[in-house]
């Protein structure tokens, strides 16, 4: 079945960074988008950016450009998703979802990583 | 970008009741319209995309309705398992946005 694994919780400090994975299962990664979305504590859901695997090409959100980058490994259909200049409010879940759509960029999230829980705190 | 709001932000309700969620988009989107379902400690789930299409194996009772600007999720009897978090997302713009959520609480 088509499936998205993510690594494990991270605790980070202030000013550091920190690379999550989504490690892809059950269909071509090079066929569709990974996008990334985060929620802290209590809160809704904050689209992050998109990578095409097959291209690298990407798109992030407004507000992470500049301290987001998102790669990929296709040789182990793994996508990666770095924050960088980690504050207090990049506490928060990170979930990678495989974006379904006829376009770059476009579509619906389907399925969903676990999550990964990235803590900062000094 | 494309801001998002859904209402109500919550909602309290009945087994067997019909719900329905509203999301405006602040520019039109056309279709480009989806639901997802979170409950707590767990990721999204996709329910319904471009604004009326039922993903695999959601219960019937789920549907969506809308384009341009307006757009509904319907629950048209409630089961005690729908008891959860419902987002919209447009997918018009690459620069995708959520609504702020809407819980659905048991009155």
């Amino acid at each position: 079945q088509v499936q998205l694994v993510q690594s494990g919780a991270e605790v980070k400090k202030p000013g550091a960074s920190v690379k999550v994975s989504c490690k892809a299962s059950g269909y071509t990664f090079t066929s569709y988008d990974i996008n990334w979305v985060r929620q802290a504590t209590g809160q809704g859901l904050e689209w992050m950016g998109w990578m095409n695997p097959n291209s690298g090409n990407t798109g992030y959100a407004q507000k992470f450009q500049g301290r987001v980058t998102m790669t990929r490994n296709t040789s182990i259909s793994t996508a990666y998703m770095e924050l960088s200049s980690l504050r207090s409010e990049d506490t928060a879940v990170y979930y990678c979802a495989r974006g379904t759509g006829d376009y770059e960029g476009g579509g619906w999230f389907d399925p969903w990583g676990q999550g990964t829980l990235v803590t900062v705190s000094s | 970008d494309i801001q998002m709001t859904q209402s109500p932000s919550s909602l309290s309700a009945s087994v067997g009741d019909r719900v329905t969620i509203t999301c405006r988009a602040s520019q039109s989107i056309s279709s480009y319209l989806n639901w997802y379902q979170q409950k707590p400690g767990k990721a999204p789930k996709l329910l319904i995309y471009a604004a009326s299409s039922l993903q695999s194996g959601v219960p019937s009772r789920f549907s969506g309705s809308g384009s341009g600007t307006d757009f509904t999720l319907t629950i048209s009897s409630l089961q005690p398992e729908d008891f959860a978090t419902y987002y919209c997302q447009q997918s018009y713009s690459t620069l995708h946005t959520f609504g702020q959520g809407t819980k659905l609480e048991i009155k």
